[in-house]
Parts: C-alpha cells; sequence; structure tokens
C-alpha cells in the first residue's frame, strides 16, 4: 500500500512568489495535516483539513492557505513568499478524526526562498 | 499553546547503552501522545503511542512513561544501536482539536 506522497521533493523559488504545494493521503484516509519543519527545528502546525474542510490552523499569517479535494488530496499555497519560508513542509495523514489515529507522513517538500 | 520553534537539544549515548528522551507536553487536556523518529532527509515515522489513561506502554525494545501529573513523557531505547540515530519528537493530541502539537525535538547520537 502507498504511504502518503508528496510532489515536488524539491523546490526553488524567489521571494515574493507563490508556491503550491501537493499531498496524497494513504488511501481511505480522510484527514491531511500540514507542518512546517525549519533547519534544525521542530514541527510547527499549519492546516489540518478533514472531509473537504479546514478543521484548524496554526499560527501562520494568511498568505498559508490549502485545500482538500474530494478525493481527499489536498494543496498548500504560499504566497508572496519570504526568505524565513524556507524549511521542509510535511503533509501526514489520518484516518480519521477519533480520538488515537496516528499520523503517517510524508516524506517532505523542501522549499528554499532566495 | 503551539509548540515553539527551538533549537534541538543533542542526546549521546553509546552503542547497547539505554537511551533516555524526555518531553514536556502544554495541555492538560490531551489524552493521546504518540513518539515519531525522524532521520535526516525523511518524514517523521510513528514509534508508539500511549493514552492519557495508561502510565506505561512497551514495543519491541521501546517503552514510552507517561506522568500526567507533571505533564512529562518519556521514551525509552533499549540496547540503543547506530540505526537509532535521529531526531525524536513527543506529540500530543487534543481530542477536540484533534491537532498533533509536536515537542521540540531531540537528537539522539549514538557513539559507536
Amino acid at each position: 500500500e502507498a504511504g502518503v506522497t508528496q510532489s515536488p521533493t524539491h523546490l526553488i523559488k524567489t521571494r515574493g512568489q507563490q508556491v503550491t504545494l501537493r499531498c496524497s493521503p494513504i488511501s481511505g484516509h480522510t484527514s491531511v495535516y500540514w507542518y512546517q519543519q525549519a533547519l534544525g527545528l521542530g514541527l510547527q502546525f499549519l492546516l489540518w483539513y478533514d472531509e473537504g474542510e479546514e478543521r484548524n490552523r496554526g499560527n501562520f499569517p494568511p498568505r498559508f492557505s490549502g485545500r482538500q479535494f474530494p478525493n481527499y488530496s489536498s494543496e498548500l499555497n504560499v504566497n508572496a513568499l519570504e526568505l524565513e519560508d524556507s524549511a521542509l513542509y510535511l503533509c501526514a495523514s489520518s484516518s480519521g478524526v477519533s480520538l488515537g489515529t496516528e499520523a503517517f507522513f510524508g516524506q517532505g517538500t523542501r522549499l528554499t526562498v532566495v | 499553546g503551539e509548540s515553539v520553534g527551538l533549537h534541538l537539544p543533542t542526546l549521546s549515548v553509546q552503542e547497547g547503552d539505554n537511551s533516555i528522551i524526555n518531553c514536556a507536553y502544554s495541555n492538560s487536556a490531551s489524552d493521546y501522545f504518540i513518539w515519531y523518529k525522524q532521520e535526516s532527509g525523511k518524514g517523521p515515522q510513528f514509534i508508539i503511542d500511549i493514552r492519557s489513561n495508561m502510565d506505561k506502554r512497551q514495543g519491541q525494545r521501546v517503552t514510552v512513561l507517561l506522568n500526567k501529573t507533571v505533564k512529562h513523557l518519556s521514551l525509552q531505547i533499549a540496547a540503543t544501536q547506530p540505526g537509532d540515530s535521529a531526531v525524536y519528537f513527543c506529540a500530543e493530541n487534543m481530542e477536540y482539536g484533534n491537532k498533533l502539537v509536536f515537542g521540540a525535538g531531540t537528537i539522539l547520537r549514538v557513539k559507536s
């Protein structure tokens, strides 16, 4: 069974540009989470989608947004990129909102803003 | 609250020794906890979990201890091996938010 897949794996963008990152969850999983991991730092929660709706959001500015499609795949959009947006962006999926469902992570997208 | 971005502490252990990685969680209402291992260049991988109605759970070579009184979680790795070298994160899950909040992480370095 395929795990969580993210694309692209690496990306270089210029400050001020916009970027879209993609995530395909494990088959049957309806929840998708996005996290930002700056180099050498911990994971910061960005967004949680379930059944096509945004359920929760972390302390990030509005230029970070996303959506979840009917097939439960998800996109993370970042507008007006800043240098400090350079990070590994991780997507995770889980089988639902019930307690006790561990999240499975993808390999991440490494975004570099220059 | 949210985990704060901090530079990660490092634990160095000798191969074959036991490792203990500690984590302080933030919300007394959290009722499910997970330990993840992140190797260089990879996403976090699930190691072991524990619910708040338990204070200890054992896996293969790993044990998680939960102390709800002081909001403390620990991961014990027996007979640490070079392949255990990674960053270890604890995460707490609050049922109403279903948001995994991660601790800052600890780098484990195993010396041969």
